[in-house]
């Protein structure tokens, strides 16, 4: 069964201070990673896919890597406006559907 | 250029109503999904279509769940008789498999669903 484990949690940052969100996935072949962004009361917002390891993206302060079974979304000088919930997901090989992990909620102190 | 449109934003209902869902994917997207999202299960697939036909419903919780999709601006998700654990956000997504298209879902705002 295909697997999506995001950690930490919840992350707590002061505005400028960089760190990387963790995303741990097992999946039957991997036909794409993808990113989100979800703010309070409002639908996920597309951010990145990755396709193979490897393979890197970036948008702004956001940068996102992939292994053969992990993916991080580095965030550079982070701004409270950064503060959101990140969701990883998977899709396998001929399939459609997305699994999600739970996310991590990230906080920017000012 | 419109998102994913869904209606209404807040449901509030009374345990043993049926609720109806509304969405409209974005024009000329050929696949439409249904997720629901709790902070106990974050989101799960509901189910999918592809060219207005079901092609995934094994996430469908009870057969009190039902979904169409007449055509390809619009699908309903249907609960009859709703229950409290019902309670959730209802998000619509939609992606395209046209040429240049990724294979990336785009979502609605979603639907809170307060059954009571």
């Amino acid at each position: 069964e295909d697997q999506v484990t995001q950690s930490p949690e919840a992350l707590r940052l002061q505005e400028g201070e960089s760190s990387s969100l963790n995303c741990s996935y097992t999946v039957s072949g991997l036909r794409g990673l993808f990113w989100y962004r979800q703010d309070p009361g409002k639908g996920p917002e597309f951010l990145f896919t990755l396709y193979s390891a490897g393979e890197e993206k970036e948008k702004e302060r956001l940068k996102a890597t992939l292994t053969k079974k992990e993916s991080f979304l580095h965030i550079t000088a982070p701004k409270p406006e950064d503060s959101a919930t990140y969701l990883c997901a998977v899709q396998a090989q001929g399939a459609q559907k997305l699994v999600f992990g739970q996310g991590t909620r990230l906080t920017i102190n000012p | 250029d419109a998102g994913v449109i869904q209606s209404p934003r807040h449901e509030v209902t009374e345990m043993g109503q049926e609720v109806t869902l509304r969405c409209k994917p974005i024009s000329g997207h050929d696949y439409l999904f249904w997720y629901r999202q709790t902070m106990m299960r974050g989101l799960e697939l509901l189910i999918y279509f592809n060219n207005n036909v079901p092609i995934d419903d094994s996430g469908m919780p009870e057969d009190r769940f039902s979904a169409k999709m007449p055509n390809a601006s619009f699908s309903t998700l249907k609960i009859q008789p709703s229950e409290p654990r019902d309670s959730a956000v209802y998000f619509c997504a939609s992606r395209s498999t046209g040429q240049g298209a990724g294979n990336e879902q785009f979502f609605g705002p979603g639907t809170r669903l307060t059954v009571l």
